[in-house]
């Protein structure tokens, strides 16, 4: 079965900063990563994925995740924050054939200090 | 193109209950999700419909839960008989059969609480 674990429930940064974000996954075949950002009141939001290719991948916002097979790691990283990156992120991976449902971890929460 | 929309945003009910909430896709968004976060917690899967068709429903999709989608646009979450442990914000998502890996795009959720 999959599984996410976010090690990290609560996270505070200072502003400019930089962040990492950790994420381990659990699951059989080749993973299908995501990390999505959500701020109080609103919904989902897509940062970046990943599906196969270049280990490397660029999201929106400044955000980058890098995919370890070795470690079944998948960490968001940003080099400098900002004081609207404070909200909730979550890592989730999802399976390519029938409902594609996405298995989410329990979160990690960023505070930013001025 | 809107976004996914849920109505209502909120909804403070007394237990025992039915309530009923809607999801509207983006058109033309043929598979639909239904999601249910509880607080300090990542959203967890309940059912997902492609078009009308009901394909898959989680074993935390209680016999009080029924889920429609009567013409392949939007659907409801109807819970019956609500209890405490039904307080949750319930996400709707929805995505396009299009390829490989289909993203979800999710809207921003309906926070029930019952009291």
């Amino acid at each position: 079965a999959q599984s996410v674990t976010q090690p990290d429930i609560h996270i505070t940064v200072s502003e400019g900063a930089s962040l990492e974000l950790r994420c381990n996954y659990s699951y059989g075949a080749t993973p299908y990563l995501f990390w999505y950002v959500q701020s109080p009141g609103q919904g989902l939001q897509l940062l970046l994925k990943y599906f196969s290719g270049d280990t490397l991948v660029q999201g929106i916002k400044g955000f980058e995740a890098e995919f370890k097979r070795s470690q079944s790691s998948f960490n968001l990283r940003k080099p400098s924050v900002h004081w609207s990156d404070a909200a909730e992120y979550f890592c989730a991976v999802g399976a390519l054939q029938g409902a594609q449902k996405l298995v989410f971890g329990q979160g990690t929460r960023l505070t930013i200090n001025p | 193109d809107t976004g996914v929309s849920q109505d209502p945003r909120h909804k403070i009910t007394k237990r025992g209950q039915n309530v009923t909430f809607r999801c509207d896709p983006i058109s033309e968004h043929n598979r639909l999700y239904w999601y249910r976060q509880t607080l300090g917690q990542g959203p967890e899967f309940l059912t997902y419909f492609q078009n009308e068709a009901q394909l898959e429903k989680s074993r935390l999709l209680s016999d009080r839960f029924s889920a429609e989608r009567p013409k392949g646009s939007f659907s409801t979450l109807e819970i019956q008989r609500t209890e405490q442990g039904d307080s949750a914000m319930y996400l709707c998502a929805s995505s396009r059969l299009a390829g490989a890996y289909n993203e979800q795009f999710f809207g921003p959720g309906t926070r029930l609480t019952v009291l």
